[in-house]
């Protein structure tokens, strides 16, 4: 069965104090990671998806990165408006499958 | 502009009173997906289809049915819901050839 946790559950940080989100899976060969961003009382958004380890992807202050086992958010110098949930999810290898998405981690960025 | 959009946002209704809430995209995508999401669960997926006309269970599809007639809509049938049916549901979509999924706004639906 397909699992993913993500650490730590909530985070709480100044702004301009960069950090790191960790995502570790278990997957039966894995076909994608995907990031997600979900603010509160609306649908997950797109962020990143990660193929194979080694792969790094960045998009303004964040940065994902993948290894055989982890996945990791890294988030830059963040702001205030960074503050949301950030989702992990895993997609297996073999055709069209299901989803497993991780709880969470809620990021609060403080003025 | 392209979305998802899902209705209604918001509904409570009562036990066994037959439900549906409406999925529509307007990418013209092939694959959609039902998922619900309840605290300490994360999201879970319900239903998925991949065309017209095809769709498959995702990981807790007791108690849901879907139908996929036309390519742009996905509705999501709830036969007689249950309390443990209280839930934020999402519905998304993604083309064959890409894994980015597009989320609707959710519906926040109470079972009574």
């Amino acid at each position: 069965e397909d699992q993913v946790t993500q650490s730590p559950e909530a985070l709480r940080l100044q702004e301009g104090e960069s950090s790191s989100l960790n995502c570790s899976y278990t997957v039966s060969g894995l076909r994608g990671l995907f990031w997600y961003r979900q603010d509160p009382g609306k649908g997950p958004e797109f962020l990143f998806t990660l193929y194979s380890a080694g792969e790094e992807k960045e998009k303004e202050r964040l940065k994902a990165t993948l290894t055989k086992k982890e996945s990791f958010l890294h988030i830059t110098a963040p702001k205030p408006e960074d503050s949301a949930t950030y989702l992990c999810a895993v997609q297996a290898s073999g055709g069209y499958s299901t989803l497993t998405f991780g709880k969470g981690t809620m990021l609060l960025v403080s003025p | 502009e392209a979305q998802v959009t899902q209705n209604p946002r918001y509904l409570i209704t009562v036990t066994g009173k037959k439900l549906t809430v409406t999925c529509s995209q307007n990418m013209n995508h092939e694959y959609m997906s039902w998922y619900r999401q309840d605290p300490g669960l994360g999201l879970r997926q319900i239903y998925y289809s991949m065309n017209v006309e095809v769709t498959d269970k995702g990981d807790v599809p007791e108690g849901y049915k879907v139908s996929r007639k036309e390519k742009r809509n996905f509705p999501l049938i709830l036969e007689s819901p249950s309390p443990n049916q209280t839930s934020l549901y999402f519905c998304a979509s993604r083309s064959g050839d890409s894994d980015t999924q597009y989320f609707g706004p959710g519906t926040r639906l109470t079972v009574l």
